[in-house]
């Protein structure tokens, strides 16, 4: 498994305001993965964080609203912007411990974002 | 119709029962199967992984994948207050890949 950190844990924002997540892995990962969760609502892909190259995204989530970094293998940045209400969700990063390669995928705490 | 089906409950039960949980799913390339589990307020922990179909047994947990069906399944045995949560079945084509979650269900179990 791996010990994934993320920061803020919770967060409240003003409308037209832009926060970023940090998620921390205690050790190298290949694949990374933001997820957002609504509340009452499952999870839903917003990207793969790419190491080295732009993130991909899933349908319905673009660049411009959820600009992500990967600078190495064990770090990665989500930032949500110019947030409105309907951003408010826990936004969770998940990860596939390097070499594993069986498809298992854990998850951080997660970050809690109101936005008013 | 979503991907992944799964009936959000609420799932209430005695201490001790056995609880058992399953989802649906559409996709025929669905290959790795999960089951996790999320306490309020903290991120999906998880708790089975089986990869094509079969059953696997952890402890008081038992995971099952009928492919023919696209049926899986997640049985706890001797349930305790502490099982209960929410519980997301996720799907993969191949390792990797994006997880598809199914809605969650909501369990309770009653001391």
């Amino acid at each position: 498994s791996a010990v994934i950190s993320q920061k803020p844990s919770r967060d409240i924002c003003q409308r037209g305001t832009s926060l970023t997540i940090q998620c921390q892995v205690d050790s190298q990962v290949t694949m990374m993965f933001w997820y957002r969760q609504q509340p009452g609502q499952s999870l839903t892909l917003i990207a793969t964080a790419n190491q080295g190259s732009e993130a991909t995204y899933e349908s319905g989530f673009v660049i411009d609203k959820f600009p992500i970094s990967r600078p190495n293998l064990t770090f990665s940045t989500l930032t949500v912007s110019n947030m409105s209400p309907e951003d408010s969700s826990i936004y969770l990063c998940s990860v596939e411990v390097a070499g594993a390669g069986s498809g298992e995928l854990f998850f951080g705490e997660g970050s809690r974002l109101t936005v008013l | 119709q979503k991907e992944v089906e799964q009936d959000p409950g609420p799932l209430s039960v005695p201490e001790g029962a056995i609880v058992s949980l399953n989802c649906t799913y559409s996709n025929s390339a669905f290959q790795y199967f999960m089951w996790y589990r999320q306490y309020s307020r903290k991120g999906p922990e998880l708790l089975m992984y089986t990869y094509s179909s079969g059953n696997k047994e952890d402890g008081r947990f038992t995971a099952q994948v009928d492919k023919s069906s696209k049926y899986i399944s997640l049985f706890i045995r001797d349930s305790q207050p502490s099982d209960s949560a929410t519980y997301l079945c996720a799907m993969s084509e191949a390792a990797g890949n994006k997880l598809t979650f199914g809605g969650g269900t909501r369990v309770l179990v009653k001391p």
